[in-house]
C-alpha cells in the first residue's frame, strides 16, 4: 500500500493529452514539493518533473506538472509511442524522521 | 556527465546480509545526498534511506531501521547499502540515486540513478 495514491493505469492515442493524478496528505504533498519519475521497461527511473512543475534539462515541454493542496498531477501532451512507461509521483514526508514516499505507479499505454 | 555505477547481482540465503555499492563519477560526490530505493518484482518504488557523504550522517526509513546500514567513502566516491536478516520479501532491484539540484539536502529530487542491482533471496 503506497503512501501516495495514483491510478494504476492510463491510456491515450498518439497526439492526445493525458493526465495522471497523485493524491497525498498534509505531511507530504501538502507541505512539500512533488517530483515525477518516468520508468521505461527494464530501466532505472528518470527524473521527469521536480519542484511541482520544473523540467530538468532535456525533458520535452510536452511534460508538465502541477500541484494543488494535497494533490498533484502530471500532464503529457502530444502523446508519443515512446511515452509508454510507468510514471511515479514522489514527495518528502515530514512524519517521523522524514522520508521519501512514492505513489504506486501508473502504467501509461499508448494505443 | 554524472554516472552512478552499482555492483552486480547477488543471490543470498534467508537470514544473511548483502552489501551493494554505488560508485559515482563526473560530479561532486560528497555534497549531494545519496539515497537507496528498492523495487520488488512488478511493484513500485520504496525509499530505504540516504546519506550525505560529507557529513557521514544517514537517514533511514522507519521500516528498515535496525536492518539497513548506509555508508559512504569519500576517497573512492562510493556509497554502500547493507541490508541484514534477509528474507524472501527483500528480493528486489536496489537503486542508488543522487539528490541533486541542491547540496546537503535529503529532500533534493533524485536526479541521477544507478543501473540497479538485483538481489535475490532464496534458500
Amino acid at each position: 500500500q503506497s503512501v501516495l495514491t495514483q491510478p494504476p493505469s492510463a491510456s491515450g492515442t498518439p497526439g492526445q493529452r493525458v493526465t495522471i493524478s497523485c493524491s497525498g496528505s498534509s505531511s507530504n504533498i501538502g507541505s512539500n514539493t512533488v517530483n515525477w519519475y518516468q520508468q521505461l521497461p527494464g530501466t532505472a527511473p528518470k527524473l521527469l518533473i521536480y519542484s511541482n512543475n520544473q523540467r530538468p534539462s532535456g525533458v520535452p515541454d510536452r511534460f508538465s506538472g502541477s500541484k494543488s493542496g494535497t494533490s498533484a498531477s502530471l500532464a503529457i501532451s502530444g502523446l508519443q509511442s515512446e511515452d509508454e512507461a510507468d510514471y511515479y509521483c514522489a514527495a518528502w514526508d515530514d512524519s517521523l524522521n522524514g522520508c521519501w514516499v512514492f505513489g504506486g505507479g501508473t502504467k501509461l499505454t499508448v494505443l | 556527465q554524472v554516472q552512478l555505477v552499482q555492483s552486480g547481482a547477488e543471490v543470498k540465503k534467508p537470514g544473511s546480509s548483502v552489501k551493494v555499492s554505488c560508485k559515482a563519477s563526473g560530479g561532486t560526490f560528497s555534497s549531494y545526498a545519496i539515497s537507496w530505493v528498492r523495487q520488488a518484482p512488478g511493484q513500485g518504488l520504496e525509499w530505504m534511506g540516504g546519506i550525505i557523504p560529507i557529513f557521514g550522517t544517514a537517514n533511514y526509513a522507519q521500516k528498515f531501521q535496525g536492518r539497513v546500514t548506509i555508508t559512504a567513502d569519500e576517497s573512492t566516491s562510493t556509497a554502500y547499502m547493507e541490508l541484514s536478516s534477509l528474507r524472501s520479501e527483500d528480493t528486489a532491484v536496489y537503486y542508488c540515486a543522487r539528490g541533486g539540484v541542491r547540496y546537503f539536502d535529503f529532500q533534493a529530487p533524485l536526479d541521477y540513478w544507478g543501473q540497479g542491482t538485483l538481489v535475490t533471496v532464496s534458500s
